[in-house]
């Protein structure tokens, strides 16, 4: 099974400052045929679904906001979102769909400083 | 707009077996593979499988495999997912989810149902 694995596990960034999550997948979710990384991420917030914020690894969902950017290739990946908002908090999660069984990260904590 | 609501919560027993509902609306339920995963408190998402409501094709994550069933009913555009021998932790919230792209098994999965909170306990 491909390990998605997070870094860092919680983190804390004052409002209009810069986050940046990661992501390491242990294989390559790269598919050479079409040079694209099978790679999504969501956010959630407590009481909610995982929503869609990313895929394709830096393809950008309809409607989120563009602070929000995803890049990276083969097995190292980054969530950025470059002003925090308040509207922020919440749990974030990168997925490959690139081979069964599909797998998730363990989740990026992120919070207010 | 695209919706995907869930049955409500469950609470069973240990060897008991649960059927969860994901009614679809908003869109041409055939053409789109639907996801099940399911979430345990305090971690991240864990993939169940796939089923294509345009013939019924299934595809199921090995640790389910021996016990889970995913179906669908086109004339009312629901999917179930149906999970037997429970174990206390099968205890978690099962979510639906629409794959983004139409016909395509791999993609962002773009629509959530608000999830099933499913209990095993004696």
């Amino acid at each position: 099974d491909f390990v998605m694995t997070q870094s860092p596990d919680s983190l804390a960034v004052s409002l209009g400052e810069r986050a940046t999550i990661d992501c390491k997948s242990s294989q390559s979710v790269l598919y050479s045929s079409n040079n694209k990384n099978y790679l999504a991420w969501y956010q959630q917030k407590p009481g909610q679904p995982p929503k869609l914020l990313i895929h394709w690894a830096s393809t950008r969902e309809s409607g989120v906001p563009d602070r929000f950017s995803g890049s990276g290739s083969g097995t190292d990946f980054t969530l950025t979102i470059s002003s925090l908002q308040a509207e922020d908090v919440a749990v974030y999660y990168c997925h490959q769909y690139y081979s069964t069984p599909y797998t998730f990260g363990q989740g990026t904590k992120l919070g207010i400083k | 707009q695209v919706q995907l609501v869930q049955s409500g919560t469950e609470v069973k027993k240990p060897g008991a077996s649960v059927k969860v509902s994901c009614k679809t609306s908003g869109y041409t339920f055939s053409d789109y593979y639907i996801h099940w995963l399911r979430q345990a408190p305090g971690q991240g998402p864990e993939w169940m499988g796939w089923i294509y409501p345009k013939n019924g094709g299934t595809s199921y994550a090995q640790a389910f495999q021996a016990r889970v069933t995913m179906t669908r009913d086109t004339s009312v555009s629901t999917a179930y997912v149906e999970l037997s021998s429970l174990r206390f932790d099968d205890t978690a919230v099962y979510y639906c989810a629409r794959v983004g792209l139409p016909a395509a098994i791999e993609y962002g999965l773009d629509v959530w149902g608000q999830g099933t909170t499913v209990t095993v306990s004696s």
